[in-house]
């Protein structure tokens, strides 16, 4: 079936620092592919996307490439904030299924 | 324009008891999905709900059901609650649930924390 890989954290980096949160994925078919944020006591909210191979969805100076040949979705960033602290979440939609698939999160916290 | 809104944001219950949960979606929007966020399994998909018809489910037991409403808003019950089922549900609208293959965004309410003692 369907599922999401993201590597475990938690990751602590000093401000500044360049950011790289890897996820990879199986499915059939050719799905979209997403980064989520969640804020403490919050929601979740849409990061980036990407609908199809090769595509680079980016936001908030965060970028993301499909690549279907790795079946891989790496989330990076050149410098991060402090404000970035937060749980992120790479996730897949397969039009079959009807339904967003969550890798497991990845905890980033980020020193002054 | 109004975001996803969840009620309550907190609960506390007792094990056998049952529960409802509230999700007023945003505005037009008629698809909600519901999800379970626990530190052990992260998030999973309960069900998604379109036009008040369960279109889509995910691997729960039947304890956990759900419906949705003409005005787009949807519940989701959880009946004789165990411990395990602490967890944050989160609700999710988007304009449609895409399952003609293409996506439409889904917009997540801040969730309602369930406590079960």
């Amino acid at each position: 079936g369907n599922s999401v890989t993201q590597m475990e954290g938690p990751v602590t980096l000093s401000e500044e620092a360049f950011l790289t949160i890897n996820c990879t994925y199986t499915a059939t078919g050719y799905p979209s592919l997403f980064w989520y944020v969640q804020y403490p006591g919050e929601g979740l909210q849409l990061l980036l996307k990407a609908t199809k191979a090769d595509d680079k969805g980016s936001n908030k100076g965060f970028e993301a490439t499909y690549r279907k040949e790795t079946t891989s979705f790496h989330l990076e960033k050149g410098s991060v904030q402090v404000s970035d602290s937060a749980v992120y979440f790479c996730a897949l939609y397969s039009g079959n299924t009807g339904k967003l698939i969550f890798g497991q999160g990845t905890t980033l916290q980020v020193k002054p | 324009k109004a975001g996803v809104t969840q009620t309550p944001r907190y609960l506390i219950k007792t094990r056998g008891q049952q529960v409802t949960l509230s999700c007023s979606p945003i505005s037009g929007h008629r698809s909600v999905s519901w999800y379970q966020q626990t530190p052990g399994q992260g998030l999973q998909f309960l069900f998604e709900y379109f036009s008040e018809t369960q279109r889509n489910k995910g691997n729960f037991p039947g304890r956990f059901s759900g419906r949705q409403f003409s005005n787009s808003r949807s519940e989701m019950n959880v009946s004789t609650l165990e411990l395990g089922d602490s967890a944050l549900y989160l609700c999710a609208s988007s304009v449609d649930s895409g399952t003609s293959g293409s996506y439409n965004e889904q917009f997540f309410g801040p969730g309602t924390r369930l406590t079960v003692l």
